[in-house]
């Protein structure tokens, strides 16, 4: 009974795919984030959802397009991929917007060949 | 961008020793966390304290933060190999929101 899980584990595909990460969060919180880490552990924020309404945008790409279903998923869905995306992705939740915590899921790590 | 610099980059130290951890920031907080990642894993919530905080313990940790150098430092008291991970400082920003920005990480590795 994971509190914030992420599918897949690993994802290995060709240049210039489509791919999606999807996360679920079982804690009933209102607030989910998408983080990336790179190659040398920096951790950035890419995205933060309350509610389902998109509340962070950290100059990502507009290949990278969120989706909040609903407020406990938060999927990262990723256009035309390039050897620049490979990364670890992480998808955190809060129980709400100020509330400082957050969980974090075991991570997707992405390799773009 | 990236708002921490934490020091040193990896620390090896032997079982039972301390362990301290410093983490610098660049702008005006409303609190700072500390986070662990073990090998391969998510990272897990430690310890928060906030920027009227000047200390704090939980456990065998101990976090203090000097706002008017921009600091905080984790110190892991008598450690243990499963201690083991690397530590990541996260500031909240006082512009709202709740963004989480990580410092560098330090690679903590405990030896028997």
């Amino acid at each position: 009974d994971t509190a914030v899980s992420q599918t897949p584990k690993y994802l290995v595909t060709q240049m210039g795919n489509d791919k999606s990460i999807k996360c679920e969060q079982n804690l009933g919180h209102d607030t989910m984030y998408w983080y990336k880490q790179d190659s040398k552990k920096f951790l950035k924020i890419m995205f933060s959802y309350n509610n389902k309404e998109l509340i962070i945008n950290e100059t990502v790409p507009n290949r990278f397009s969120p989706k909040s279903p609903d407020k406990a998923h938060l999927n990262l869905h990723i256009n035309s991929l390039e050897l620049g995306d490979s990364a670890v992705y992480f998808c955190a939740s809060s129980q709400r917007q100020g509330q400082e915590t957050q969980y974090f899921g075991p991570g997707t790590r992405l390799l773009v060949l | 961008s990236q708002q921490g610099e934490e020091d040193p980059q990896a620390l090896s130290i032997q079982e039972g020793e301390n362990a301290t951890m410093n983490c610098s920031y660049k702008t005006s907080i409303n609190n700072l966390q500390w986070y662990r990642q073990n090998s391969g894993r998510g990272l897990v919530h430690l310890i928060l304290i906030r920027s009227n905080e000047r200390e704090k313990h939980s456990g065998r940790l101990r976090v203090t933060l000097d706002t008017s150098k921009k600091s905080s430092s984790l110190l892991i008291t008598a450690s243990r190999a499963a201690d083991t991970a690397s530590y990541f400082c996260a500031t909240v920003g006082t512009g709202g929101g709740n963004k989480l920005t990580f410092g560098t990480g330090t690679q903590l590795k405990v030896e028997l």
